[in-house]
């Protein structure tokens, strides 16, 4: 299996423009987690999806992101308008619907947003 | 209070060091517990489980205690590729939710 995948690697753009990340879970998880990482805050939940249903969007920041999951291979995560604080790594992870010890998070290379 | 806690560090430790790393966490409903490993510019990936026994692997041991709220990893023998940041993350079984604390940042020195 080729692992989570995450497009872009890098992303570049101003102040206003919209911004879309991609992620395929790995075929079979269940479970898909939107994560943003920065050096002050660590990797923080902002968005799962269990079954393709949005479960938890407590820690999306605001109305300006937005994501979605049309099907069990394919998640979107849209920032619209971006601003300079929205500058992060976030990353993609996927997960099986299990409990306990065997829980695994397998994580994307992450897409690294820079907005100007 | 943030969900998982730990102290950032950083770690400089010579080779052949043992350390070791505490986190605590605020929900006692938690249910599940990990140490994940994150490399420079990498993505983070699993080092091990945490079972309420306490279990080890190689030179890494990690240990539960649920009365007190914390979970530790101690590393023994120390080497160059232990470098890295170490991130706690706790999971409650209610909604699948995974925790991460920020991370400790460890740098082995030759």
């Amino acid at each position: 299996d080729a692992g989570v995948i995450q497009s872009p690697r890098h992303e570049v753009t101003e102040m206003g423009q919209e911004v879309t990340l991609r992620c395929k879970p790995i075929s079979g998880h269940d479970y898909l987690f939107w994560y943003r990482q920065t050096m002050m805050r660590g990797l923080e939940l902002l968005i799962y999806f269990n079954n393709n249903v949005p479960i938890d969007d407590s820690g999306m920041p605001e109305d300006r992101f937005s994501a979605k999951m049309p099907n069990a291979s394919f998640s979107t995560l849209k920032i619209q308008p971006s601003e300079p604080r929205d500058s992060a790594v976030y990353f993609c992870a996927s997960g099986l619907a299990r409990t306990g010890p065997n829980e695994k998070l397998f994580f994307g290379s992450g897409t690294q947003l820079s907005v100007l | 209070r943030k969900e998982v806690e730990q102290d950032p560090g950083p770690f400089n430790v010579p080779e052949g060091a043992t350390v070791a790393f505490n986190c605590t966490y605020s929900n006692s409903a938690s249910q599940s517990f990990f140490w994940y490993r994150q490399d420079c510019r990498k993505e983070p990936k699993l080092l091990m489980s945490v079972y309420s026994s306490g279990n080890e692997d190689g030179r890494f041991t990690a240990q539960l205690n649920r009365a007190s709220q914390y979970i530790s990893l101690l590393i023994r023998d120390s080497k160059l590729s232990d470098s890295a940041t170490y991130l706690c993350v706790v999971s409650t079984n209610t909604g699948n939710q995974f925790y991460f604390g920020t991370g400790t940042s460890l740098t082995v020195i030759p």
